[in-house]
């Protein structure tokens, strides 16, 4: 059965500490990795993207890495900003794209941050 | 930038209601999703449409619900016999391709009485 596992599930940082959420999975086949920021009562917001092929990516103060041999995942959030308080997803998608087995989400983290 | 849109934002409905949850997603996307998150809990698959019939759904999604692209635009969730544990954010999402970039709208909060 696909899983994605995310830990820790809670995380309370100060403004402008960097932090890093990890991410497991085992979904197969696999096609790509997501992070989504969702704010609470929102819907999620795309991060990043990453494929098989792509080891580290970036937006802004995101920096999201992929391991697919140990099928690891981590996103950086540097210099935190109150803004960053959200949660975290990771989703996985399978080759077969859009379905029940498409997109596999985890339970999140969910980041605090503290001025 | 485009996105997708839901509407209401809330409902509340009585148990054994009717409601339709409204999308509008992205116009040139093909494949559309519903997805629920229960308070507290992590976003469960419901549904995915593509090509206006069902290609995937979960165990979740039972006689109770249905879906439907009525024209060009809209994409509707109906919940036909509501019951309390249905009370949960909806969240519609699409995609341009089945294994791309996947945008969620805002979400419709069901709260059942």
């Amino acid at each position: 059965k696909n899983q994605v596992e995310q830990s820790p599930q809670s995380l309370i940082i100060l403004e402008g500490k960097n932090c890093t959420l990890q991410c497991n999975y085992t979904v197969s086949p696999f096609s790509n990795l997501r992070w989504y920021k969702q704010d609470t009562g929102r819907g999620p917001v795309s991060l990043t993207i990453m494929t098989f092929s792509e080891n580290t990516k970036s937006n802004g103060r995101y920096t999201a890495t992929l391991d697919a041999d140990t099928k690891q995942s981590s996103l950086h959030i540097t210099a935190s900003q109150l803004s960053d308080s959200a949660s975290y997803i990771c989703v996985v998608t399978s080759y077969s794209g859009g379905g029940a087995d498409g997109l596999t989400f985890g339970k999140g983290t969910h980041l605090i941050i503290q001025p | 930038e485009p996105e997708v849109t839901q509407t209401p934002s809330h409902q509340v409905t009585q148990m054994g209601q009717e409601v339709i949850l409204r999308c509008v997603p992205i116009s040139n996307h093909l494949y559309f999703y519903w997805y629920r998150q229960i308070l507290g809990q992590k976003v469960e698959f419901l549904v995915s449409f593509y090509n206006n019939e069902i290609s995937e759904k979960s165990e979740i999604f039972d006689d109770q619900f249905s879906v439907e692209r009525p024209d060009g635009s809209n994409f509707t969730l109906k919940i036909r016999s509501t019951k309390l544990e249905d009370s949960a954010m909806y969240f519609c999402a699409s995609s341009r391709t089945g294994v791309g970039e996947a945008f969620f709208g805002q979400g419709t909060r069901l709260t059942v009485v």
